[in-house]
């Protein structure tokens, strides 16, 4: 079975840092790209990062870039999400999310996702 | 605002069929793969179709999906109170380099 755990979240000062961690089992994670998307509350879904299955190729959008770095470690099946200069609006569920293919450049085909960890960015 | 437009909600009674919208651009819905994924209360977010038009393992028919141009539509047969959630359509943007998602739908069954 296909397991993503998600922990790191909280709270956290505006201009702040968190470290994001995701836990997979049930698959061979060296295998598939991963993504980080979040979703602030009562919003829709905001994709953040993505990372190809060895991490040579790693995307991430807009708002988040220079501020957010994504990482892998295939050997220890785990997924991270540095976020750093957190602002309020960063306030958001973050779930941690599996691509359907090997490198995601090109497609958002999320088949497997976490139950997601809260972020919250406030003073 | 989201990249792809989709309508905020849509309803319908049990049983009855219904549509919902994901329009984009050349970007982005035109020249990539959409899916579709379907979000209950309280829950993380199920994959519902990919590749435009094709079900993973375990999605019965009553879903489809299909594309056109920069338009995809996601099509919810039979429909039941369980339905009930927002769907969300996604693809990525070749110019952006970043995958994106509609601002999902509201779904009532009613």
């Amino acid at each position: 079975e296909v397991q993503l755990v998600e922990s790191g979240g909280g709270l956290v000062k505006p201009g702040g840092s968190l470290r994001l961690s995701c836990a997979v089992s049930g698959f061979t994670f060296s295998l598939y790209s991963m993504n980080w998307v979040r979703q602030a509350p009562g919003k829709g879904l905001e994709w953040v990062s993505s990372i190809s299955s060895g991490g040579t190729y790693i995307y991430y959008a807009d708002s988040m870039k220079g501020r957010f770095t994504i990482s892998r470690d295939n050997a220890k099946n785990s997924l991270s999400l540095q976020m750093n200069s957190l602002r309020a609006e960063d306030t958001a569920v973050y779930y941690c999310a599996r691509s359907s293919y090997s490198d995601s450049s090109g497609y958002l085909e999320i088949d497997y996702w976490g139950q997601g960890t809260l972020v919250t960015v406030s003073s | 605002q989201s990249v792809l437009t989709q309508p905020p909600s849509v309803s319908a009674a049990p049983g009855q069929k219904v549509t919902i919208s994901c329009s984009g651009s050349s970007s982005n819905i035109g020249n990539n793969y959409v899916s579709w994924y379907q979000q209950l209360p309280g829950t993380a977010p199920k994959f519902l179709i990919y590749e435009n038009n094709k079900r993973p393992s375990g999605i019965p028919d009553r879903f489809s999906g299909s594309k056109s141009g920069t338009s995809a539509t996601l099509g919810i047969t039979g429909l039941q109170t369980g339905d009930e959630a927002h769907y969300y359509c996604g693809t990525w943007d070749s110019n952006l380099s970043a995958g994106v998602f509609g601002g999902g739908t509201k779904l009532t069954v009613v």
